[in-house]
């Protein structure tokens, strides 16, 4: 098993240009997560996903948008990018069943700068 | 709402000495408790879950965590660290309630740095 994947590692934006962070899981997961990882911040949910087709706002959503077309996959879109988005952007997944979670599994980071 | 508050920011510490980095945590439900290490340039990686029972937790790397309920808190120690344990800590809870979506909430982490 790959485990959780992200692509790309690196990326410099301009300011107003819209790019995706790509996720994958190869493990049957149901939940999806993006955090954002902010120095000296920890960690914050920006969406979530419980399943294909079902998706919903974390702590931080502003300025990106999500999609869950597949089990596997869990792409973050950044419409009009901002230098607050800066940021190191975390994929997880895990199984939930019936309210018992199960370890979240992290895909290695997209670093994102935005000038 | 659910917080966690790691006491603090950084921790210098020498090699083979013992380590403890402080969690606590404030929530109106149970929760599940978890250390993450992120060592640089890196993802996170489990180091040690608390769900259940025994209220001391072992965990990867020879790290240990113990619950405390009434002190809603759930330090991570090492007895005898090694430079290769420099990396930051992350200390996280997932509330334990039928709503819950399982997403984690962390703590803004604690730098360890090991010096020879």
């Amino acid at each position: 098993n790959a485990g959780v994947t992200q692509t790309p590692k690196f990326r410099i934006l301009k300011i107003g240009q819209s790019m995706t962070l790509q996720c994958t899981q190869d493990m049957n997961h149901n939940y999806m997560y993006w955090y954002r990882q902010d120095p000296g911040m920890g960690l914050k949910l920006i969406y979530y996903s419980v399943g294909a087709g079902i998706t919903d706002k974390g702590e931080v959503p502003n300025g990106y948008n999500v999609s869950r077309s597949t089990t596997e996959d869990f792409p973050l879109r950044l419409e009009l990018a901002a230098p607050s988005q800066t940021s190191v952007y975390f994929c997880a997944s895990t199984f939930l069943r019936q309210g018992v979670t199960y370890e979240q599994y992290f895909g290695p980071g997209t670093r994102l700068t935005v000038t | 709402a659910q917080s966690v508050t790691q006491l603090d920011s950084q921790v210098p510490v020498f090699e083979e000495a013992p380590v403890e980095l402080r969690c606590n945590y404030s929530s109106s439900v149970s929760v599940y408790l978890f250390w993450y290490v992120q060592y640089p340039n890196q993802g996170l990686q489990l180091l040690l879950k608390y769900l259940s029972g025994s209220t001391l937790v072992k965990g990867i790397n020879g790290f240990e965590a113990e619950f405390n309920k009434s002190q809603t808190s759930f330090h991570l120690r090492k007895p005898s660290v090694h430079i290769s344990d420099t990396a930051e800590y992350f200390c996280a809870v997932i509330p334990n309630y039928g709503g819950s979506q399982g997403n984690l909430i962390f703590g803004k982490g604690t730098k360890l740095s090991v010096k020879p």
